[in-house]
């Protein structure tokens, strides 16, 4: 079964401080991997994919995420927190019946 | 360009009552689906509909939940009658096409509690 895996349920960063949520895959085939953020009482908010080619994607807000085929992993990144990143972040595959299925979320918690 | 809507925004019921919740996609999107959030964890799909067509309801609990989407545009998911265990976010998304690369667009969710 294709799936992802976050293992961190929480992220404590300081403001300014380069911060990184951890995701990995376990995918037959090509993996169409997605990052979506979830604030507070507000539906999920699409960041970035990877769907082929370079393995530095770029998304918004001065999101990016780092493709690494041999360990399997799909980390999101941002060199400078702010304290407006504190939200749940979820990974996501989509399987190849257009199907996304989640992570269980990491919370990231930015400190002033 | 306007955002999924989803109604109501929070709802409260017994459990064994029954319950409908809406949802009104981008204009234009094809696709539609209805996501299940309970608390701590990671949305999980229950259906999904190609214009007004089903192509996947295996994760749908189908002898209490049913949904439709008439006319290819809006839809509705129901619950009857309501478990304790039903009580979560449900999240509706839309894409413009069926495809593997295509990003979905979620509405705010209607948050269920089931007492």
């Amino acid at each position: 079964a294709q799936s992802v895996a976050q293992p961190e349920d929480q992220v404590n960063v300081a403001e300014g401080n380069p911060l990184t949520v951890k995701c990995t895959y376990s995918v037959s085939g090509n993996p169409y991997l997605f990052w979506y953020v979830q604030y507070p009482n507000r539906g999920l908010q699409f960041l970035l994919k990877y769907i082929t080619g370079d393995n530095l994607v770029k998304g918004s807000y001065g999101f990016e995420a780092e493709f690494n085929k041999s360990q399997t992993s799909f980390h999101l990144k941002k060199p400078s927190a702010l304290v407006s990143d504190s939200a749940l972040y979820f990974c996501a595959v989509n399987t190849g019946f257009q199907k996304l299925v989640f992570g269980t979320g990491t919370r990231l918690l930015v400190s002033p | 360009e306007a955002g999924v809507a989803q109604s109501p925004r929070y709802k409260i019921i017994e459990k064994r009552q029954s319950v409908a919740f809406w949802c009104n996609p981008i204009s234009g999107h094809a696709t539609l689906y209805w996501y299940q959030q309970i608390l701590g964890q990671g949305p999980k799909l229950l259906i999904q509909f190609q214009n007004n067509g089903v192509v996947d309801d295996s994760q749908l609990p189908k002898d209490r939940f049913s949904a439709e989407r008439l006319k290819g545009v809006d839809s509705t998911l129901k619950i009857q009658p309501a478990k304790l265990e039903d009580s979560a976010v449900y999240l509706c998304a839309s894409s413009p096409i069926r495809d593997r690369g295509n990003e979905q667009f979620f509405g705010p969710g209607t948050r269920l509690t089931v007492l």
